[in-house]
């Protein structure tokens, strides 16, 4: 079965410093993976994806994201944190295996980022 | 308005009460989603439909009952809503191009059952 973890609830980071927001998958075949970010009151907006190809990948806002094949790792990175940035993040993966449109999210983290 | 809208926005109702929960999009999409996201949950997958008039079952769905009948409506009603039920309840769509591609999410309903 499929599944993805975000192992922390909360990230604290300042503003101008780099963030990293950690998520690791598992599922029986080739992973599909994204990242959403979702602002108060409102629904989650696609960040980036990763499919195949390069193992980082770029997104909106200035986020990327690297893939890590032999850690099963997504984490989302961006080089310099703005305010704006805080918000709810969620990794979600889906299981090229098993086929399908079923997307597994993860619970999210919290990201705050302090001018 | 393009884009995917979720009506109403915000409920209040009653234990036992039947609810619909609205969902419209304009992008002719073929696949529509149901979600449910409780605190510590993220969010977990009630129902989704491939095309009008078909319909399949999520993570969690007992208590739910969907229908498609046009590409671009998929209410979710709650035939007997249950205080465990009190979320926020996101639809979304995809486009029909497969399994690659990312969802686009409607605003939310949130709905609280006293």
């Amino acid at each position: 079965a499929q599944s993805v973890a975000q192992p922390e609830d909360q990230v604290n980071v300042a503003e101008g410093n780099p963030l990293t927001v950690k998520c690791t998958y598992s599922v029986s075949g080739n992973p599909y993976l994204f990242w959403y970010v979702q602002y108060p009151n409102r629904g989650l907006q696609f960040l980036l994806k990763y499919i195949t190809g390069d193992n980082l990948v770029k997104g909106s806002y200035g986020f990327e994201a690297e893939f890590n094949k032999s850690q099963t790792s997504f984490h989302l990175k961006k080089p310099s944190a703005l305010v704006s940035d805080s918000a709810l993040y969620f990794c979600a993966v889906r299981d090229s295996g098993t086929g399908g449109f079923k997307t597994i999210f993860g619970a999210g983290t919290r990201l705050f980022v302090k001018a | 308005d393009a884009g995917i809208t979720q009506s109403p926005r915000y409920k209040i109702t009653e234990t036992g009460r039947q609810v619909t929960l609205m969902c419209h999009q304009t992008w002719s999409h073929s696949y529509m989603f149901w979600y449910r996201q409780d605190l510590g949950h993220g969010l977990r997958l009630i129902y989704y439909s491939a095309a009008a008039d078909i319909t399949d079952k999520g993570e969690v769905p007992d208590g739910y009952v969907v229908s498609r009948s046009k590409t671009e409506n998929f209410p979710l009603t709650l035939e007997s809503a249950t205080r465990s039920q009190t979320s926020v309840y996101f639809c979304a769509s995809t486009v029909t191009t497969g399994a690659l591609n990312e969802q686009f999410f409607g605003p939310g309903t949130r709905l609280t059952v006293l």
